[in-house]
This record gives C-alpha cells, structure tokens and sequence, in this order.
C-alpha cells in the first residue's frame, strides 16, 4: 500500500469550529489531492496540489482551504465549519499526475454537529 | 466540466457468473479511466484503468472496455467470487488525472452464494 497517512481518522466538532485535516505521504510524489464522499455522490473532488505551494481547486471547494509548505505534507482547512460539511475525507497522491494512477488514504471521518 | 454516469447502482448476480458495469462521461477530451474497488469503511483501492489510446485491457477476471466514439467505459468481471462484493466507482479525468479525477456515483456489487 502506498505510505500516506491521514490525521485525524475520526473528529467530531461543533459547527463554527475551525478544522484541519493532515496528509502526510512518504512516497515523494508531486501530486496530491482532497477528495469527499458523501452517500449518493460517490468521491468529489474539493482541492488539488501539483507541487510546494501550487494549489488549485476543484469541484466542490466553497468553503475549503489548503496548503502545501512540503512535499510530504497536504493541509485542508474548515474556516468555520458547518454541518453540510459532515463527510468522509479522503487524500490521494499520484507521482506524474498524468494517466498515473491516484492512491488513496484510509479516510477521516468528520461529523459537524 | 466533466461528468459521469453510472449503472446500475446496485447489481446482485450468482457467485460464477460474471458482472458488468457501466459508465458514460461527457467531455470527449477525457483520456484516462481508472476503475475503484471499495470495501464498507476501507479506502478506495485502484482494481484497473485504461487509457484512451487503447480499446479494452485485461487482469486476470477483471476487463475495461472503453469506446471513444460513444464516450462510455465497461467494467466486466468473470467467475464472480464472494470476495467481489463491494462498491465499485468509475472515474475520468481529461489531463490525465493531473488535475483530479471526476467519479461516478458507484455500483453496489452483492454475489450471492
């Protein structure tokens, strides 16, 4: 299995609360993404990263921030939490990015109360 | 942006006979197809994928199909086993993958003893 590790794996937190969600992988790829999945919607993409500091957004990303000061290391940010949030968050990585495959963490599930 | 479709969301069959699910995406520049198995609260875990410079690839039990023309991509499994029982999700993505993978909704496989 490809060596990420997502932090925390369950939360619980009150709406308006701040989160944030690590990725850390030790395979030294260059792309990483953020990924949630909700019943119904199978897995939407929020943010991606192709390199230190280069970010960009994806799909689903109001209300979402990211940040990528490390090759090893992919940061999502909550500014204030609300309940819509409430999901399963997954991160992947892929080495070229390009028709390279995406390996995904176990997930942390995040419940907004 | 692309989108995704998949059928059907939920497919029983009889442990020995063989599955196929089926997906259609809407940008005709999409060029990568990665196919995910997911078990009940485990990651999702990359079982084949195609690019689009090829028409079907094969591993073992497991074949995509992919026909450019009609924009649409088949995931077939021969000799089911119990162990094929899971959520499988379809995905495309036009760069590749570089910039993030768009998902299907996810088709409940059930092999019935």
């Amino acid at each position: 299995d490809a060596g990420i590790t997502q932090s925390p794996r369950h939360k619980v937190t009150e709406t308006g609360t701040p989160v944030t969600l690590r990725c850390h992988q030790t395979e030294n790829h260059r792309y990483m993404y953020w990924y949630r999945q909700d019943p119904g919607h199978g897995l939407r993409l929020i943010h991606y990263s192709y390199g230190v500091k280069d970010t960009d957004k994806g799909e689903v990303s109001d209300g979402y921030s990211v940040s990528r000061s490390k090759t090893e290391d992919f940061l999502l940010t909550l500014e204030s939490a609300t309940s819509s949030q409430t999901s399963v968050y997954f991160c992947a990585i892929s080495d070229s990015g390009n028709n390279q495959p995406q390996h995904f963490g176990d997930g942390t599930r995040l419940s907004i109360l | 942006g692309e989108n995704v479709e998949q059928h059907p969301s939920t497919l029983s069959v009889q442990e020995g006979d063989s599955a196929v699910i089926k997906c259609t995406y809407s940008d005709s520049a999409s060029n990568y197809f990665p196919w995910y198995k997911q078990e009940l609260g485990k990651r999702p875990q990359l079982i084949i994928d195609i690019r689009s410079n090829v028409g079907e690839k094969k591993d073992q039990r497991i074949a995509v199909t992919l026909n450019k023309t009609a924009k649409h991509f088949s995931l077939h499994i021969t000799e089911t086993q119990p162990e094929d029982s899971a959520v499988y999700f379809c995905a495309a993505s036009f760069r590749g993958g570089a910039d993030g993978l768009t998902f299907g909704k996810g088709t409940h496989l059930i092999i019935q003893p």
